[in-house]
């Protein structure tokens, strides 16, 4: 249980294109997720939180106009880099967690690789 | 002062050793607690679970706490190659806010 789909898996897009990532959580349902972004070797930095019908918080110094996020239902949310640049380049990995139990464990989905060319 | 103080290794074991990974932690308040196991390119995957102190065993791994010392430790039983990937501890206080370490890189030599 407690499956977290995340697609694409990779992505190539040309600089100044906007690039929508999926996050599903599969078998249950979720009412946070969470943004990640993850550089080689380091660990995860946490971009935004999401809850389900509500805005996005985001952490300080990440722009909420370049990225943009739903939550537009309990099982679905999604990130969208809009006019990427190659400083954009990097993986991003979304985590859910469900409603069912509190204080439950994260569940992370398998990240998404983006380049910007 | 970092919430989360983990070793970024790199860890080599011979296979079958036995693998302490640990975490320290400075916010006496982190009530849970969690292991990630995170294999390249791929995102992590909980291992295990804990909410306050003690131990918590699920097949060749072990989970233990000591709040009093803000220290959390992760062990590995007769390590297999498979195990090499890097370990993410991970606390929170609340529901939803979690700190992460830096992650332990580790590879398990056949």
């Amino acid at each position: 249980g407690a499956v977290v789909s995340q697609h694409p898996s990779w992505v190539i897009c040309k600089s100044g294109t906007s690039v929508k990532i999926e996050c599903r959580s599969l078998d249950f349902q979720a009412t946070t997720m969470f943004w990640y972004r993850q550089f080689p070797k380091q660990s995860l930095m946490l971009m935004a939180t999401s809850n389900e019908g509500s805005k996005a918080t985001y952490e300080q110094g990440v722009e909420k106009d370049k990225f943009l996020i739903n939550h537009a239902s309990l099982t679905l949310s999604t990130l969208t880099v809009t006019s990427a640049h190659p400083e954009d380049s990097s993986f991003y990995i979304c985590s859910a967690q469900t409603v069912a139990v509190y204080n439950s464990p994260l569940h992370f989905g398998n990240g998404t690789r983006l380049t910007v060319t | 002062q970092k919430e989360v103080e983990q070793d970024p290794g790199p860890l080599s074991v011979p296979e079958g050793a036995i693998v302490s990974l640990n975490c320290t932690y400075s916010n006496s308040a982190f009530q849970y607690f969690m292991w990630y196991r995170q294999y390249s390119r791929k995102g992590p995957e909980l291992l295990m679970y804990t909410y306050s102190s003690g131990n918590k065993e699920d097949g060749r791994f072990t989970a233990q706490v000591d709040k009093s010392s803000k220290y959390i430790s992760l062990f590995i039983r007769d390590s297999q190659p498979s195990d090499s990937a890097t370990y993410l501890c991970a606390m929170g206080v609340t529901g939803n806010q979690f700190y992460f370490g830096t992650g332990t890189s580790l590879t398990v030599i056949p």
